[in-house]
């Protein structure tokens, strides 16, 4: 069975500085992962997708994420913060090859803080 | 930009009303997808349509309802509201040659 752990429910960070977010998961298969963002009020914005391809995932809004198999993690980042950046971010994880139903995995979420 | 739409938005409703919380998508996706959301918890999934006249449940058991008469529209249902179902509903659709999903903006549902 597929699962995700993100480390910190909180992260913190200066406006122009790095953001980091953790997302570790477990898959019995090669797995599918995404990051989604949440605004306030707001659904779930696909922001970027790993399906095997490369490795390093560019999405929206400058924020990349690496797949490392070895570590099994897909951990999100952005060279420097905006305050719009602000938001509920959740990792999830699907199986590949279940083409009949997808069912998305996703963690319990990661809130940024962007302080001025 | 993905068009799947939500209504209402938000509701405030007393205890024992039937609800019905509208999903519309105008993508043609065959597969769409209901979850619950709690404040600052993870999703969950309630139900799930492999297209139209399917209806499953998914992982977390819900009172809800759900139908499928038409490929753009998944309503989910509520017989008798109680505060233990006031949550964030969320409502998503799939295609079929990608494995992201798109999700409408979400009905916040308060039961008093």
């Amino acid at each position: 069975a597929q699962s995700v752990t993100q480390l910190g429910s909180h992260v913190s960070v200066s406006e122009g500085a790095l953001v980091l977010l953790r997302c570790n998961y477990s898959s019995s298969v090669p797995p599918y992962l995404f990051w989604y963002v949440q605004y306030p009020n707001q659904g779930l914005q696909l922001l970027l997708k790993y399906t095997s391809a490369a490795t390093l995932v560019k999405g929206i809004n400058g924020f990349e994420a690496e797949f490392k198999k070895s570590e099994t993690s897909f951990h999100l980042t952005k060279p420097s913060a905006h305050m719009s950046d602000a938001a509920e971010y959740f990792c999830a994880v699907s199986a590949p090859g279940d083409t009949g139903f997808q069912k998305l995995v996703f963690g319990t979420g990661t809130r940024l803080l962007v302080s001025p | 930009e993905a068009d799947i739409y939500q209504t209402p938005r938000y509701l405030v409703i007393g205890t024992g009303k039937k609800i019905t919380l509208e999903c519309s998508q105008t993508m043609g996706h065959d597969k769409m997808y209901w979850y619950q959301q709690d404040p600052g918890m993870e999703l969950h999934l309630i139900h799930y349509s492999y297209g139209v006249n399917s209806t499953e449940k998914g992982d977390l058991s819900s009172e809800s309802t759900v139908s499928r008469i038409r490929t753009e529209h998944f309503p989910l249902t509520l017989e008798s509201a109680r505060p233990s179902h006031t949550s964030q509903y969320l409502c998503a659709s799939r295609g079929d040659t990608s494995y992201e999903q798109y999700f409408g903006p979400g009905t916040r549902l308060t039961v008093t």
